[in-house]
């Protein structure tokens, strides 16, 4: 069964700081995506890729990047952390049009 | 472009009770249509999803019919368990091969024994 890994999977930081989310699927999934989840927002597309040095603009990516070095490996980063940043993480793998594989989540606070 | 509305944020049930949650879409042509569950402390999870007008996708009990005409694809279980308790996400895939996965934004189903 196809696995999607996130990590860490609880993260505090400092307004200002740096951090960087990870997310590893092992089975070669085209498409990867980073979700943030919010009470009243649902699920909200960040950025997604269709493979390796792909990025493609989600819906919600002011100050955020992210990264796709490998087919297995997306990376999301945020390099001047904000305290509205502070929410649930969702990395997901999917091929075509098939359903979406979800990772457990990464929660991040932003003190 | 594209959107999910689910009608209903909160629905409250009693175990054996009917359950309906609505979703509707904005999309051109046939996007893929799909139902995720999600536990807590836990990512979404597939249901299942339909592709084609009048197709029916089910799991677990749950099942949907896509209808072009409505735009819906409208959630339904004939008897709900405490264990349905969830919250639970209609979503599509952008037409036009994007990739992109367009998610309402939820319905928490609380099921009281």
């Amino acid at each position: 069964e196809a696995a999607v890994t996130q990590s860490p999977r609880n993260k505090v930081t400092v307004t200002g700081g740096n951090v960087t989310l990870s997310c590893r699927q092992t089975n070669s999934h085209n498409y990867m995506y980073w979700y943030r989840q919010d009470t009243g927002h649902g699920l909200r597309l960040i950025h997604y890729s269709y493979g390796a040095g792909n990025l493609q603009i989600g819906d919600v990516p002011d100050g955020y990047k992210a990264t796709r070095t490998t087919q297995e490996d997306f990376f999301l980063l945020l390099e001047l952390a904000s305290p509205s940043q502070t929410s649930l993480y969702f990395c997901a793998g999917r091929d075509g049009d098939t359903e979406v594989f979800f990772g457990k989540g990464t929660r991040l606070t932003v003190v | 472009g594209d959107s999910v509305t689910q009608t209903e944020g909160q629905v409250a049930l009693s175990e054996e009770d009917f359950l309906t949650i609505h979703c509707n879409y904005s999309a051109s042509g046939y996007p893929a249509l799909f139902w995720y569950v999600q536990y807590p402390g836990e990512g979404p999870q597939f249901l299942f999803r339909a592709s084609r007008d009048k197709e029916k996708g089910s799991s677990r009990g749950f099942e949907a019919t896509y209808d072009k005409g409505t735009t819906s694809f409208h959630l339904r279980k004939a008897s709900v368990q405490e264990s349905d308790s969830a919250v639970y996400y209609c979503a599509l895939g952008e037409t036009g091969n994007t990739g992109k996965l367009i998610f309402g934004l939820g319905t928490t189903l609380q099921v009281q024994p």
